[in-house]
């Protein structure tokens, strides 16, 4: 059973501050690092998808970088934004199945 | 185009009866995944379809789950004789075929047994 962690479970953040949370996996029999936004009463959202040691990506305000030798991700989000709450998932690819964490809530205040 | 889409959205039930959650997923798209999230708990696999290929049944809870997919489109899946632990948030996912990593999830259904 694939063991994904994610940390802090919730964090609130001051508008305009910036922040970061992790996500740790399993190093062995790596695929594919995903991280997804789900806002209340709607689909998860795949914000990106991360093969690659070293690989960093970027979306707007928001990135992400990737350790596969030490099984670990950051998610970051600059000049955090009202619209920006809500639950981040990271989920660990082994194969075609998906081990997700448990989610990193964010919260931002005005 | 479509996303994949999820009915009913929110479903309240007695203990003991029978539901069915139904999943379109997004045209073409091959595989197809139900997931659950139970309060607190990261999101949790249930069963996998890829094409013709059978199912991976692995992550069901009990033999009171089950799903179908018809014609390698619409996915039904259903809980016998539900109990109050069955109260989650249950998604579906589809995803374009083997090449890929990406999957693409609907809005899930709210199921509160009472």
């Amino acid at each position: 059973i694939l063991n994904v962690e994610q940390s802090p479970q919730s964090l609130h953040v001051q508008e305009g501050d910036s922040t970061n949370f992790t996500c740790s996996f399993p190093s062995s029999n790596f695929y594919a690092l995903h991280w997804y936004r789900w806002e209340t009463a709607k689909s998860p959202e795949a914000l990106f998808v991360m093969t690659l040691n070293g690989d960093e990506k970027k979306k707007g305000r928001i990135s992400a970088t990737l350790n596969t030798k030490e099984g670990y991700s950051y998610l970051y989000i600059k000049g955090s934004q009202p619209e920006d709450s809500a639950t981040y998932l990271c989920a660990h690819n082994n194969d075609y199945k998906l081990s997700f964490g448990a989610g990193t809530t964010v919260t931002v205040r005005a | 185009g479509a996303g994949v889409s999820q009915s009913p959205s929110n479903k309240v039930t007695e203990k003991g009866k029978d539901v069915e959650l139904r999943c379109d997923p997004i045209s073409g798209h091959t595989a197809l995944y139900w997931y659950r999230q139970s309060l607190g708990q990261g999101l949790e696999f249930l069963i996998y379809f890829q094409g013709n290929s059978a199912p991976d049944k692995s992550g069901l809870p009990s033999d009171r789950f089950s799903a179908e997919r018809t014609g390698g489109s619409v996915s039904t899946l259903t809980i016998q004789r539900t109990q109050q632990e069955d109260s989650a948030v249950y998604l579906c996912a589809s995803r374009s075929g083997l090449a890929t990593y990406e999957q693409y999830f609907g809005p899930g259904t709210r199921l509160t047994v009472t």
